[in-house]
């Protein structure tokens, strides 16, 4: 089976520019999460959608980031202008939820992010 | 507050040791999950094991096991001669509503 799948695996670019990560969950599973990984700050949750509805975006750091699910294979996490301090590991994940939430969340390889 | 500690930033054993990383947490919850994820040097999370607040039960897998003490709000999670290939960071996890929330984690050494 195929597991979660994002794009790229890494990503270089400049201050200011725009940059775009992507995530495809694995199929059947309805909630998907995008993570943050840095040093400092460990694993942070950015946001999370259930059946392709943002549920809590509390974690976005400011409005420089925007998240989309149109549907339920893929999602976009989106840095526009993007700052040095955005440089990180951007983990996406998926679970199936049947209503009690404790599945495990699978996660994908993750995408590392350097802004110059 | 829904809080995971893990104390220990980083442990470095010799090949064979038995190593315990410590995990504990803080909820207002009765019923909560507790999870331990792996991620190796290649950068991905692995998801190892998933316990109840219910089920205090000691589980064992492999060189793997897990102590989990309600009274300590403690998860611990014990490798049995470890291997080289056990060099990780190790996350501890709670499940807060619908979101876990890690752990700082613990980055371990194996040397041979």
């Amino acid at each position: 089976d195929a597991g979660v799948i994002q794009s790229p695996r890494h990503e270089v670019t400049e201050m200011g520019q725009e940059v775009t990560l992507r995530c495809k969950p694995i199929s059947g599973h309805n909630s998907l999460f995008w993570y943050r990984q840095t040093m400092m700050r460990g694993l942070e949750l950015l946001i999370y959608f259930n059946n392709n509805v943002p549920i809590d975006d509390s974690g976005m750091p400011e409005d420089r980031f925007s998240a989309k699910m149109p549907n339920a294979s893929f999602s976009t996490l989106k840095i526009q202008p993007s700052e040095p301090r955005d440089s990180a590991v951007y983990f996406c994940a998926s679970r199936r939820d049947r209503g009690n939430y404790n599945s495990p969340l699978h996660f994908g390889n993750g995408t590392r992010l350097t802004v110059t | 507050a829904q809080k995971v500690t893990q104390a220990q930033t980083e442990i470095s054993v010799v090949e064979k040791e038995d190593v315990t990383l410590d995990c504990v947490y803080e909820t207002r919850d009765t019923t909560y999950y507790l999870f331990w994820y792996k991620q190796p040097p290649s950068g991905e999370l692995v998801f190892l094991i998933r316990r109840n607040s219910f089920d205090e039960q000691n589980e064992i897998s492999g060189r793997y096991s897990w102590n989990f003490q309600k009274s300590t709000s403690s998860f611990n999670f014990t490798i049995t001669a470890s291997q080289v290939v056990d060099s990780a960071v190790y996350f501890c996890a709670l499940l807060n509503t619908d979101k876990l929330i890690f752990g700082t984690g613990t980055r371990l050494q194996v040397f041979p």
